[in-house]
């Protein structure tokens, strides 16, 4: 079993619909989670940043933690073509002197 | 403040040759990873480097090794290069105190 797992889509929606992207993952030493937004032939740019278990909310965006569950989602509210992207998720056991493990990456589509 | 810079942006090489690639981090970030992605793969931790010294190793081989100076700036080298060293090489930085990283725009390596 991967340490961290992610449904690689792609995934489809029209404009202005509530997008959920998903990771789970087998590693119970994980608290700090984050998401990634990568467009094609760039780098992975930081979303969102979340300790521990909860809610994280920036603007459309809102980061769910379920440490119980091993299960972190990324919600977008009202999609926009320019959120079409590779999302990532990663983790880390440790603030600042541990490796991130990603996920694979889903493949998102918002078409207008 | 400036973003991680990578250079070259792009690379050729053939089998066998061997490559050197940089990675400027954001000022004031004192650790620097290198990841690998492929399509097949996705993101790959190579290695992690906080004031010149290795921190974190990923499970790559030898051929493979970085190197960072006293400025935080990073170089990785790969020697002997294989086809399946055709990636995109991403460097990311943070300041070594906290989880999150920023990504560089990679280095887009194909080896013929």
């Amino acid at each position: 079993q991967k340490e961290v797992e992610q449904d690689p889509g792609p995934l489809s929606v029209p404009e202005g619909a509530i997008v959920s992207l998903n990771c789970t993952y087998s590693n119970s030493a994980f608290q700090y989670f984050m998401w990634y937004r990568q467009y094609s032939r760039k780098g992975p740019e930081l979303l969102m940043y979340t300790y521990s278990s909860g809610n994280k909310e920036d603007g459309r965006f809102t980061a769910q933690v379920d440490k119980s569950s091993k299960y972190i989602s990324l919600f977008i509210r009202d999609s926009q073509p320019s959120d079409s992207a590779t999302y990532l998720c990663a983790m880390s056991a440790y603030s600042g002197n541990t490796p991130l493990v990603f996920g694979k990456g889903t493949r998102l589509s918002v078409i207008a | 403040k400036a973003g991680v810079t990578q250079t070259p942006r792009y690379l050729i090489k053939t089998r066998g040759q061997q490559v050197t690639l940089s990675c400027s981090p954001i000022s004031g970030h004192r650790s620097v990873s290198w990841y690998q992605q492929t399509p097949g793969q996705g993101l790959q931790f190579l290695f992690e480097y906080f004031s010149e010294t290795q921190r974190n190793k990923g499970n790559f081989p030898g051929r493979f090794s970085g190197r960072q100076f006293s400025n935080s700036r990073s170089e990785m080298n790969v020697s002997t290069l294989e086809l399946g060293d055709s990636a995109l090489y991403l460097c990311a930085s943070r300041t070594g105190t906290e989880g999150s990283q920023y990504f560089g725009p990679g280095t887009r390596l194909l080896v013929l």
